[in-house]
């Protein structure tokens, strides 16, 4: 069974202290794994895609490293409109399993 | 595209009532998902779709969820029973060619009282 676990629960921050979040997972097979940001009363909204380990994807303000066991979510300098649950998902490779198994997510609150 | 379209946004009713909540994908998309979404369980998958067919229902509650696909543009979640128990947020979501890239929809509220 593909398990994602996602730490802390909840993070505050200043305006401008970076820091960073952590997925770590198990699948059968990973073909991807994936973040996504969701705002209070919204669906989730799609961030990245990381297929292997060592790979990278940035997008503003936001870094997103894996590895073989976990990923990281970066966050240089964040502002309040980076506020938001953080989710991390997997894919796992068999063509019958095409769902994302998502994590519990991660709260942050930025603070001007 | 105006992305995935869900309705109600909210729907108050009363234990044993019946409820059904719609979706519509996004053009062109060839998979469709429900996920629930609660404070103690997270985004949990309920039953997915792919070209119209259900691959996947392990995530269906029991017997009182029923979910089809009758057409490429529309799908529908069916509680009946409801209980209190199945309050919950409901998203669909779309994708296409199986990617994990998923578009979801702004949720379906349901309370049961």
């Amino acid at each position: 069974e593909d398990q994602v676990t996602q730490s802390p629960e909840a993070l505050r921050l200043q305006e401008g202290e970076s820091s960073s979040l952590n997925c770590s997972y198990t699948v059968s097979g990973l073909r991807g794994l994936f973040w996504y940001r969701q705002d209070p009363g919204k669906g989730p909204e799609f961030l990245f895609t990381l297929y292997s380990a060592g790979e990278e994807k940035e997008k503003e303000r936001l870094k997103a490293t894996l590895t073989k066991k976990e990923s990281f979510l970066h966050i240089t300098a964040p502002k309040p409109e980076d506020s938001a649950t953080y989710l991390c998902a997997v894919q796992a490779q068999d063509t019958g399993r095409r769902a994302l198994t998502f994590g519990s997510g991660t709260r942050l609150q930025v603070q001007p | 595209d105006a992305g995935v379209i869900q309705s109600p946004r909210h729907e108050v009713t009363e234990m044993g009532q019946e409820v059904t909540l719609r979706c519509k994908p996004i053009s062109g998309h060839d998979y469709l998902f429900w996920y629930r979404q609660t404070m103690m369980r997270g985004l949990e998958l309920l039953i997915y779709f792919n070209n119209n067919v259900p691959i996947d229902d392990s995530g269906m509650p029991e017997d009182r969820f029923s979910a089809k696909m009758p057409n490429a543009s529309f799908s529908t979640l069916k509680i009946q029973p409801s209980e209190p128990r199945d309050s919950a947020v409901y998203f669909c979501a779309s994708s296409s060619l199986g990617a994990g890239e998923l578009f979801f929809g702004e949720g379906s509220r349901l309370t049961v009282l």
